[in-house]
């Protein structure tokens, strides 16, 4: 298995621009996630899908940002305007779901906003 | 609101030595506990689950405890090498699938 696939690896962009992630999950896997990672916060929770449908969006800082699952094999994270304090380490996972199974994470994608 | 916590913050070690990294939680109704291990640039990898009815894990030379009453899980490694260098991190679901992880000990094994 390939694993879980993130596109870009890395982004750099002027602030006010905006930005997509995307994310391949593991195939068969039902759970999607979107992490956050800085220095200062650690890994945050973005929000979480389960069979394609957003579960839990708290986690997501602002209006800025949006995500969709528009099947079992696709996410995308944008941020639209991009600010400086978006510089960070976005991480996607996936999973089985239930909680006794084991997350999958993906590569990263590194986003400096200039 | 759910808490975990992972001290030390680093760790330096001679080649060669067994160690144990530790992490404690606030809330003792977790589903499991997972520890994952993070190269410089890189994603996690998951390194051991333990479930909440189990007390430990093993994989390789690696072992995992966890006891619930007191909110900790420790991760020993034994005959650490150079290759074992890295942040090591705990997470836990409490009481859905949202992990909550500890900040992590970034571990460095002297040659």
């Amino acid at each position: 298995d390939a694993g879980v696939i993130q596109s870009p690896r890395h982004e750099v962009t002027e602030m006010g621009q905006e930005v997509t992630l995307r994310c391949k999950p593991i195939s068969g896997h039902n759970s999607l996630f979107w992490y956050r990672q800085t220095m200062m916060r650690g890994l945050e929770l973005l929000i979480y899908f389960n069979n394609n449908v957003p579960i839990d969006d708290s986690g997501m800082p602002e209006d800025r940002f949006s995500a969709k699952m528009p099947n079992a094999s696709f996410s995308t994270l944008k941020i639209q305007p991009s600010e400086p304090r978006d510089s960070a380490v976005y991480f996607c996972a996936s999973s089985l779901t239930g909680t006794g199974n084991t997350i999958y994470f993906g590569e990263g994608s590194w986003l400096t906003v200039v | 609101k759910q808490e975990v916590t992972q001290i030390p913050a680093a760790l330096s070690v001679p080649e060669g030595e067994n160690l144990v990294l530790n992490c404690s939680f606030t809330d003792s109704a977790i589903y499991n506990l997972q520890w994952f291990r993070q190269d410089p640039g890189k994603g996690l990898t998951s390194l051991l689950l333990i479930q909440s009815s189990q007390r430990e894990q093993t994989s390789g030379r690696l072992n995992a405890s966890l006891d619930k009453s007191s909110g900790r899980s420790t991760l020993y490694i034994a005959a650490s090498q150079p290759g074992d260098s890295a942040t090591y991190l705990c997470a836990s679901p409490f009481g859905n699938e949202k992990l909550t992880f500890g900040t992590g000990t970034r571990l460095t094994i002297i040659p």
